[in-house]
């Protein structure tokens, strides 16, 4: 089974603070996502990856970073957190572009 | 524009009974279609996955099914238990592109004693 791991399930960050999120799997896969959730608007693709050190913008790219330095892990920085990014906040791996394995989420509140 | 739409947006229904979730989508070129659970809280599990020539597939009380024609699935659940309560998200996957999953908003279920 594909095993995708969230650093965190639960974070509380002030205003202004950078934050990591990390995001590591196991199954040597060459995709990786970040998303967020948010009640009334599903699922949005923030950014993702294709390749180490590879990233590309998802459709709500501002306000955030990500760094791949390694294959298996995908990390999502925000460099200053403010009270719009509380969110729940989903990474994604997968073999192919068509597919997504999702860990197990991490409720971010910025305070 | 690809989009998703999933109805009902939420649905409530006694343990036991069965129900039907339902997605359309204007996904073009279509790659495949899945269903996902997400229980409050966590990420989403893929149910099922349908390709343009599978028009029905279980998984144990679940059953999805794909009309590529009219570009609409459904999900059917039978003899609802209490676990079912979650949210259900329809994504679509495209046969070419770079982002090439796009997502509904998800029917949320609640199954009552």
């Amino acid at each position: 089974d594909v095993k995708v791991t969230q650093s965190s399930r639960y974070l509380v960050k002030r205003t202004g603070e950078k934050v990591f999120l990390e995001c590591v799997q196991d199954m040597d896969h060459e995709n990786m996502f970040w998303y967020r959730q948010d009640p009334g608007l599903g699922l949005r693709l923030i950014y993702f990856s294709y390749d180490v050190k590879m990233k590309e913008k998802g459709d709500i790219p501002e306000g955030y970073s990500v760094s791949r330095e390694k294959k298996e892990r995908f990390s999502l920085i925000l460099e200053s957190a403010s009270t719009n990014q509380t969110s729940m906040y989903l990474c994604a791996s997968s073999r192919t572009r068509n597919e997504a394995f999702f860990g197990q989420g991490t409720r971010l509140t910025v305070v | 524009k690809n989009q998703v739409e999933q109805s009902p947006q939420s649905l409530i229904i006694l343990e036991g009974k069965n129900c039907t979730l339902q997605c359309n989508y204007t996904v073009s070129p279509f790659s495949n279609l899945r269903w996902y659970k997400q229980d409050t809280g966590r990420g989403p599990v893929s149910l099922t996955i349908m390709t343009f020539s599978e028009n029905t597939k279980s998984n144990g009380r679940y059953t999805a099914t794909l009309d590529a024609d009219t570009k609409q699935s459904s999900l059917h659940i039978t003899a609802s238990q209490l676990s079912d309560s979650a949210s259900y998200i329809c994504v679509v996957s495209e046969a070419s592109g770079y982002s090439t999953l796009t997502f509904g908003k998800g029917t949320m279920l609640l199954v009552s004693p």
